[in-house]
């Protein structure tokens, strides 16, 4: 079956440590997006990719970092530097880019719970 | 900017009755409305699409409909049903193309 697979399902850290979180597809999709996800608050954009080796910034990107070398994997990257990265970060896809196709609905991982103490 | 507001953030209702969602956009210049469901401690499942030119999309028991001009954008639920229990996220494609989201709203349907 075709989909987004996101590793780890849960994921501890201490202060200080840089972690990485993995996102894979199989759909054949171009776009792909990272979001967070943190209670009563919409999910926030953090960075996206519409095509190998090009990504682009979200709303929230400080402390993240990615990379998009290959079609199938979008990692994330959660820095030191960001002040408060406990949160659920969610991977989506999507057939096309934002403006190419932008009625494509997105598809989603099930998510990494990242903690951090 | 687009603001997305979804009241209210739970809603607990009896098996086999109808409810409405609500979803309040603040600008009208929207592509699209996107309406999602989500699982405790799972991604989020696309559920309705709906276009900027259309009123309203179905699928199954669902209903989503559209109202540029109020802002609105309505799910409705027939027959409700405890698998039905889940959060349902609404989101709004701005002029940027970028996805600005509800902070959703918690269903229970009680057997």
């Amino acid at each position: 079956d075709g989909g987004i697979t996101q590793s780890p399902k849960y994921l501890f850290r201490k202060e200080g440590q840089n972690v990485t979180l993995s996102c894979e597809q199989n759909l054949n999709h171009d776009a792909m997006y990272w979001y967070r996800q943190d209670p009563g608050q919409g999910l926030r954009l953090i960075y996206y990719s519409q095509i190998v080796n090009d990504f682009q910034k979200g709303d929230i990107a400080e402390g993240y970092s990615v990379s998009r070398e290959k079609k199938e994997s979008f990692p994330l990257t959660v820095t030191s530097a960001q002040k408060n990265p406990t949160a659920f970060y969610l991977c989506a896809s999507s057939s096309q880019g934002r403006s190419a196709s932008y009625n494509s609905p997105l598809h989603f991982g099930n998510g990494t719970r990242l903690t951090v103490t | 900017k687009q603001e997305v507001t979804q009241i209210p953030a739970a809603l607990s209702v009896p098996e086999g009755e109808n409810l409405v969602l609500n979803c309040s956009f603040t600008d009208s210049a929207i592509y699209n409305l996107q309406w999602f469901r989500q699982d405790p401690g799972k991604g989020l499942t696309s559920l309705l699409l709906i276009q900027s030119s259309q009123r309203e999309q179905t699928s199954g028991r669902l209903n989503a409909s559209l109202d540029k001009s109020s802002g609105r954008s309505t799910l409705y639920i027939a027959a409700s049903q405890p698998g039905d229990s889940a959060t349902y996220l609404c989101a709004g494609m701005d002029s940027n193309y970028q996805l600005i989201w509800g902070a959703g709203t918690k269903l229970i349907i009680k057997p």
